[in-house]
């Protein structure tokens, strides 16, 4: 079945460092791949997104390539700030609905 | 813009007890489901429909129901809740056309 394996965490990093938060995924054919964002006490809510192979989804600064060669959606961002500190789960789709996620991973950012 | 509406937002049970867990979303979407949250585990699906009267069962689904009588409402229900349930329940609807999930803020249940 799929699976979506990510960085452990906790992940701690000072104010404008550089974020990489890796993600690999299993699927046994061209799935959708998603970051969600989960800011403490609320729900998920989608960041970004890439349909097919070599897209690059964008969003607030955080950017994240379909690599189909290497199964990887790896979440990037240049300079972090302290309102990025939340939780980060990679998912994937294949068909309408099913949805698959990591088990997210926990970024603090500190002054 | 109230989105996906989730109540209520705190819990608490004892063993053997049961509950319905409500979900209301105003987007007409047809896909909607249930995930649970535990630390380490990521989301877990536990029941989802695919429209109005169409339910189907996700990853975990022992021990909740669902019925889908409208588009706009989901309930979930613990038939007799027992402390393994203890955990965070959200709700999300699918935007169809782009794969996007559109979650509620979540429900905390703790089971004792």
């Amino acid at each position: 079945g799929d699976s979506v394996t990510q960085m452990e965490g906790p992940v701690t990093l000072s104010e404008e460092a550089f974020l990489t938060i890796n993600c690999t995924y299993t699927a046994t054919g061209y799935p959708s791949l998603f970051w969600y964002v989960q800011y403490p006490g609320e729900g998920l809510q989608l960041l970004l997104k890439a349909t097919k192979a070599d897209d690059k989804g964008s969003n607030k600064g955080f950017e994240a390539t379909y690599r189909k060669e290497t199964t990887s959606f790896h979440l990037e961002k240049g300079s972090v700030q302290v309102s990025d500190s939340a939780v980060y789960f990679c998912a994937l789709s294949e068909s309408a609905g099913k949805s698959t996620f990591g088990d997210g991973t926990t970024l603090t950012v500190k002054p | 813009n109230a989105g996906v509406t989730q109540t209520p937002k705190f819990q608490v049970l004892k063993t053997g007890q049961s509950m319905t867990l409500q979900c209301a979303q105003d987007m007409n979407h047809e896909y909607m489901s249930w995930y649970r949250q535990d630390p380490g585990m990521g989301l877990r699906l536990i029941h989802y429909s695919v429209g109005a009267g169409i339910t189907d069962q996700g990853e975990v689904p022992n021990g909740y129901n669902v019925s889908r009588s409208t588009t706009e409402d989901f309930p979930l229900r613990l038939l007799s809740a027992a402390p393994s349930q203890t955990s965070v329940y959200f709700c999300a609807t699918l935007k169809t056309n782009t794969g996007e999930l559109f979650f509620g803020e979540g429900s905390r249940l703790t089971v004792l």
